[in-house]
This record gives C-alpha cells, structure tokens and sequence, in this order.
C-alpha cells in the first residue's frame, strides 16, 4: 500500500493564479481531511469528508474548495491565491476512528 | 467548537532525562486523545493514543495519562534519546460525528546528546 499519496510536493503560485492539491489514499478509508500547516504553528483543518459525495467545512475553509467523487480521491482546490495561503498542506485519511493517515505534505508558496 | 492548548511550546532536555508534555482541551464529550511527532520538514506521524475509558496507556519509553475530570492529557517520555528530537501535537477529536481532530500548537523537544 502506497497509504496517502500528495502531488505536488512543491509549487510556487503567483498571486490571484489558481490550482488544485491532489491526494489519493489506497487504505478504503471513508474519512478523508485537509489541513495546513503554517510555519512553526500547528495543523488547522481546511475540509474534510466523511464518504464519497459528502464534504463539509473545518475551522480555516475560506478561498478553498473540495469535491469528493470517489473514495480514494479528494482534491482541494485554491481559487485566487493569496499570501496568506502559503503554507505546507498535509491530506489525512482515516478509517472509522479518529486515527489519522498523513500525507507526505504539498508546500505552496504564493508570491 | 473545541479548543486544545499544549504547554509548553519549547522543551529542552539531556539525553537520559524524561520529558513531559502537557494539553488541555475544552469540550468534555471529547474521546479519543492522540499524539503525534513530525520531525522537520516530515509529515506528523501517531506515535501513541489513548481513549476516555482509560487513564493511562504505555508503549516502551512513550506513556500517556488522562485526566478527563480535569480536562487534560500528557505526554511522557523516559530515556530520551538525540532521535527523540521533533515537535510534537496532541490533539483531540472534535464529535465523534466528523471523526476530526483539533491539534494543539505543538512543543518543540531538543534532546542534548
């Protein structure tokens, strides 16, 4: 098992430019997260979702988006980058308990 | 919603020496207490967890005590090793609806060889 798999590790974006933050997990796991990471600080939960076709907001959701159309899948999407949004970004799945799975991380600076 | 807070943010002790690190949370439905170590530019990984029904768990050098009247877990480390040096989480879930976690801010442990 690959576990949780992030692309990509790096990007730098220009203010304003949008992208998507792949992560893909081969666990089943019906429980996926998106966190951040600034520097020095500790994780700040983005989205999450609970099953395919449910997605629901965490503590920091402004100027994201996520879809959750398969299980294995759950992309976040930056729309109008901001500063602000630098900051590495840790996907998390998880099986039915609050256990969680971490990604490698995608560091995202926005010049 | 709820709110864990972790002390201290900076630890520093000898090789040998144990190490506690101590959390607090708010909301008294909270079950399950994990922590977590990430060593620089790593992602976090579980290192040990515990559950409401239960005041202590122990894995080799890594223990952890809860107090859920008091509202506050802790993390203890015995025999500390140069490699026990990372920043360590704890956190706390949120409801068991959203199986999500709230993370303290972290404490930094270096570890004097």
């Amino acid at each position: 098992n690959a576990g949780v798999t992030q692309t990509p590790k790096f990007r730098i974006l220009k203010i304003g430019q949008s992208m998507t933050l792949q992560c893909t997990q081969d666990m089943n796991h019906n429980y996926m997260y998106w966190y951040r990471q600034d520097p020095g600080m500790g994780l700040k939960l983005i989205y999450y979702s609970v099953g395919a076709g449910i997605t629901d907001k965490g503590e920091v959701p402004n100027g994201y988006n996520v879809s959750r159309s398969t299980t294995e899948d759950f992309p976040l999407r930056l729309e109008l980058a901001a500063p602000s949004q630098t900051s590495v970004y840790f996907c998390a799945s998880g099986g039915g308990v609050a256990t969680q799975y971490f990604g490698p991380g995608t560091r995202l600076l926005v010049l | 919603g709820e709110n864990v807070e972790q002390h201290p943010s900076t630890l520093s002790v000898q090789e040998g020496d144990s190490a506690v690190i101590k959390c607090t949370y708010s909301d008294s439905a909270s079950n399950y207490f994990p922590w977590y170590k990430q060593e620089l530019g790593k992602r976090p990984q579980l290192i040990i967890d515990i559950r409401s029904n239960v005041g202590e768990k122990k894995d080799q050098r890594i223990a952890v005590t809860l107090n859920k009247t008091a509202k506050h877990f802790s993390l203890h480390i015995t025999e500390t090793q140069p490699e026990d040096s990372a920043v360590y989480f704890c956190a706390a879930d949120m409801d068991t609806g959203r199986r999500a976690l709230t993370f303290g801010s972290g404490t930094r442990l270096q570890v004097q060889p």
